[in-house]
């Protein structure tokens, strides 16, 4: 079946620009996630998706960066006013449930650069 | 100290060896244990899960956990030119359900 899908693949963009990030889950998973990857941080979670729960936003690192979940399904992460330190590659990710055993599938990500 | 840390390598090994990846971590709350491999470009994906103390094996690869000492380790037998690649290690709380990566090993398998 079709993975996690992310639009757009590649975005150029100015500081103090606004950006938004698609993600589409593999359809029927429940959970979904934001991580994002630099080359001076590696890897790092921003916020999940859990069914119709609040989400967890923990990792987000300020509040220019939000999300949302429409339907339980599609996903959008805004970031407002980008900055340079922004530009990284977003994954997202989605698994079945949310049980410490599930695996997270990860989607091709969007590379962000902010200029 | 980060809370999971990997040895950056690279890692190189000649075609056909064994290489072995190691990961430590801090949080003694940690249940869940994943290796990802990602090649240069693309997004991680997933080799070996492993949540109980012992060994666990699929295929080539060969995931080891010790919760008493906090490492979690990876085999890769017989390895092949297509092996080279940044291996993560990603851990996982009970509580709450967000990975938590190490810096990742880069190996070099060479012909």
């Amino acid at each position: 079946g079709a993975g996690v899908s992310q639009s757009p693949s590649n975005k150029v963009t100015e500081k103090g620009k606004d950006v938004e990030l698609r993600c589409d889950p593999i359809s029927g998973h429940t959970a979904l996630y934001w991580y994002r990857q630099s080359l001076g941080q590696g890897l790092e979670f921003l916020i999940y998706f859990q069914g119709n729960s609040a989400p967890d936003k923990s990792g987000l690192p300020s509040d220019r960066f939000s999300a949302e979940r429409t339907g339980g399904s599609v996903s959008t992460l805004t970031i407002q006013r980008t900055q340079q330190e922004d530009s990284a590659v977003y994954l997202c990710a989605s698994s079945f449930t949310w049980t410490p055993t599930d695996t997270q599938y990860f989607g091709p990500g969007t590379r962000l650069t902010v200029l | 100290q980060k809370e999971v840390e990997q040895n950056s390598g690279p890692l190189s090994v000649p075609e056909g060896a064994i290489a072995s990846l190691n990961c430590t971590y801090s949080d003694r709350g940690s249940q869940s244990f994943f290796w990802y491999r990602q090649y240069s470009g693309k997004s991680p994906e997933l080799i070996m899960s492993i949540y109980s103390n012992g060994d666990k094996e699929d295929g080539r690869f060969t995931a080891q956990l010790n919760k008493a000492s906090q490492y979690v380790s990876l085999l890769i037998r017989d390895s092949q030119p297509s092996d080279s690649a940044t291996y993560l290690c990603a851990v996982k709380r009970a509580a709450g359900n967000k990975l938590t990566f190490g810096g990742g090993t880069r190996v070099l398998v060479k012909p």
